[in-house]
């Protein structure tokens, strides 16, 4: 099946943590991207990349970091300096330039 | 003010009746325009994408955009329950050679049986 694979689908992270996010696609697509959405406030873009190796900050990037290390992959790491991390995190890809499709989400819970 | 807004709702309506949802954007070089719908708990999906003036049908599914006064709104016709969940409008921005999407918060979407 062609599409776009995050996980894990829950994950739990205690104060002072790093964690990652898994993001796969098989859709040949140039860019990929994460998003952090919030109850009341959207989907906000945290980082997104074009091509492999480079990747550029989006709206919320502080507290986060990614790699682009091959062209189906784009794994998210929140940070322990990510203050807030509980949300609903989206990846997505697209050819470059055009419609962005959504991964099926991941819901990251600090205890 | 924010880039896109929505009204958050709830926008209720009767199964049968024609849904509109409604969004107005800050940039007015803004190229492209997107509505998806999410469930709740769920990943947002595309319904539709409209680049230029006017309107755009796709089944039960109409798109509107207005350029000049920087608005885009999304007609559902013959509303199911099947169609209650939260619509987002979301408008691209170039960043380069990619196409970077702003979202609106979205507009909580009803239908009564």
């Amino acid at each position: 099946d062609g599409g776009i694979t995050q996980s894990p689908k829950y994950l739990f992270r205690k104060e002072g943590q790093n964690v990652t996010l898994s993001c796969e696609q098989n859709l040949n697509h140039d860019a990929m991207y994460w998003y952090r959405q919030d109850p009341g406030q959207g989907l906000r873009l945290i980082y997104y990349s074009q091509i492999v190796n480079d990747f550029q900050k989006g709206d919320i990037a502080e507290g986060y970091s990614v790699s682009r290390e091959k062209k189906e992959s784009f794994p998210l790491t929140v940070t322990s300096a990510q203050k807030n991390p509980t949300a609903f995190y989206l990846c997505a890809s697209s050819i470059t330039g055009n419609t962005i499709y959504f991964g099926e989400g991941s819901w990251l819970t600090v205890v | 003010q924010k880039e896109v807004e929505q009204n958050s709702g709830p926008l209720s309506v009767p199964e049968g009746a024609i849904a509109s949802l409604n969004c107005t954007y800050s940039d007015r070089g803004s190229q492209s325009f997107f509505w998806y719908r999410q469930y709740s708990g769920k990943s947002p999906e595309l319904i539709m994408f409209i680049y230029s003036n006017g309107d755009k049908e796709d089944g039960r599914f109409t798109a509107q955009l207005n350029k000049a006064s920087q608005y885009v709104s999304l007609l559902i016709r013959d509303s199911q329950p099947s169609d209650s969940a939260t619509y987002l409008c979301a408008v691209g921005k170039r960043s380069g050679a990619t196409n970077k999407l702003i979202f609106g918060t979205g507009t909580l979407l009803a239908v009564q049986p």
